[in-house]
Formats: structure tokens, C-alpha cells, sequence
């Protein structure tokens, strides 16, 4: 079992549309979970972390975290086709180990 | 967050030949890491950099392949050494600050081997 896991999509939303994306992950002991946006050709970018069970909001940005079902989720409200990208999801472990999903490829569509 | 720098932005070689990738953050940083992103593929973790001592390395990665220094905290370097073609693909460097408890990529290094 991989220790983080992302439907690769690809996930297509219409524009405005709330695009959601999802994150399990298997270790228990994970402290810190982050979402990267990378666009092709560029490095990931830093979106959100959150570390505490609930949600947490940054603009149109929401990261939720369930350490109980260990899932990470976050939600694109208002889509726009400049959010069009691959999110990653990543979680950090004891020892300062981070592990990546492998992605997930959104497109917002005009 | 930490600005960081890498140097080349791109590069195209030739096999049998090595290329040394060079990582400079705007700040101490307390960890330093490597990754491999292939086309169409995730990040694959490389190593560590150590800051004083011998890089940590995944498996299926090695020292005489990869070799890594990190002489200071804000500085790392990685050689991609006796390349081939399969070497082809992008090289990030990240870093980790305690501060913020965060991972922050450099812009990459495209390598294209031919």
C-alpha cells in the first residue's frame, strides 16, 4: 500500500463549479499534510497545509482533514480555468519524511 | 517562505557524462532534499542533503550515481554522473523549514540526455 493516495483523474469541472480533490493517506503518525498545485513545466507551488482535524479556508481554497478515516480533501470553490493544473497531495511523518501522492490532474473547463 | 535558486534552469548532454545541478536558498534551512520528477510522473525523492555529513539516499539511488554535498545550510549541489538517456528529466531541489514546517521547491533543472 502506498502511503498516499490520489485518483490520478483526470477530474473536469465546469467553470464556477466547486472542484473536489481527495487524499488518503496510511500511516497514523502523520503530522502535517500540505497541497501543492504544479503547473506543467513549473515546480509545485505551496497551496495549503493543515495539521489539525476540520476544515481550513484561504480564499477560495478549502483543506479538510479527517485523522480518523486518514483523508485529506480540498475544495476549489468557484473554479476558474487558471486553477487548471496538477494537485498534489503530500503528508509528513516522524522524522521529517514527507511523501507525495502521485496527483491529481483537474481541468476547468470555459 | 524561502526563495530558492537553481542553476542550470536546463540543460541537454551527452551520454557518458556528468552534470552537476546547484541549489542556493535565501536562508538557513534546516533540511534539503532532491527529487526526480519524470515526464507525465510524480516526485521521486533522491536523497537527503546533510548539512556536515553524507547524503541519505532512497532506495534505488546511490553515491556513485548521485552524488550530493551540502557544505553550509543554505547551499547543496547534485551531480547526475555517467549519464544516459533514462537520466532525462526534471531535477528539483526542496527545502524544509522548522519554522513554518513546510516543503518549498526551487524552480527545477530540465535535463535532456542525449
Amino acid at each position: 500500500q502506498k502511503e498516499v493516495e490520489q485518483n490520478s483523474g483526470p477530474l473536469s469541472v465546469p467553470e464556477g463549479a466547486i472542484a473536489s480533490l481527495n487524499c488518503t493517506y496510511s500511516d497514523r503518525g502523520s503530522q502535517s499534510f500540505f497541497w501543492y498545485r504544479q503547473y506543467s513545466g513549473k515546480s509545485p507551488e505551496l497551496i495549503m497545509f493543515i495539521y489539525s482535524n476540520g476544515d481550513k479556508e484561504d480564499g477560495r481554497f478549502t483543506a479538510q482533514l479527517n485523522k480518523a478515516s486518514q483523508y485529506v480533501s480540498l475544495l476549489i470553490r468557484d473554479s476558474q480555468p487558471s486553477d487548471s493544473a496538477t494537485y498534489l497531495c503530500a503528508v509528513k511523518v516522524t522524522g521529517n519524511q514527507f511523501y507525495f501522492g502521485t496527483g491529481t490532474s483537474l481541468t476547468v473547463i470555459p | 517562505s524561502a526563495v530558492i535558486s537553481q542553476k542550470p534552469s536546463r540543460d541537454i548532454c551527452q551520454r557518458g557524462t556528468s552534470l552537476t545541478i546547484q541549489c542556493q536558498v535565501d536562508s538557513q534551512v534546516t533540511m534539503m532534499f532532491w527529487y526526480r520528477q519524470q515526464p507525465g510522473q510524480s516526485l521521486t525523492l533522491i536523497a537527503t542533503a546533510n548539512q556536515g555529513s553524507e547524503a541519505t539516499y532512497e532506495s534505488g539511488f546511490v553515491i556513485d550515481k548521485f552524488p550530493i554535498s551540502r557544505p553550509n545550510l543554505t547551499f547543496s549541489t547534485l551531480t547526475v554522473s555517467n549519464m544516459s538517456p533514462e537520466d532525462s528529466s526534471i531535477y528539483l531541489c526542496s527545502v524544509w523549514t522548522g519554522a513554518t514546517d513546510t516543503q518549498y521547491f526551487g524552480p527545477g533543472t530540465r535535463l535532456t540526455v542525449l
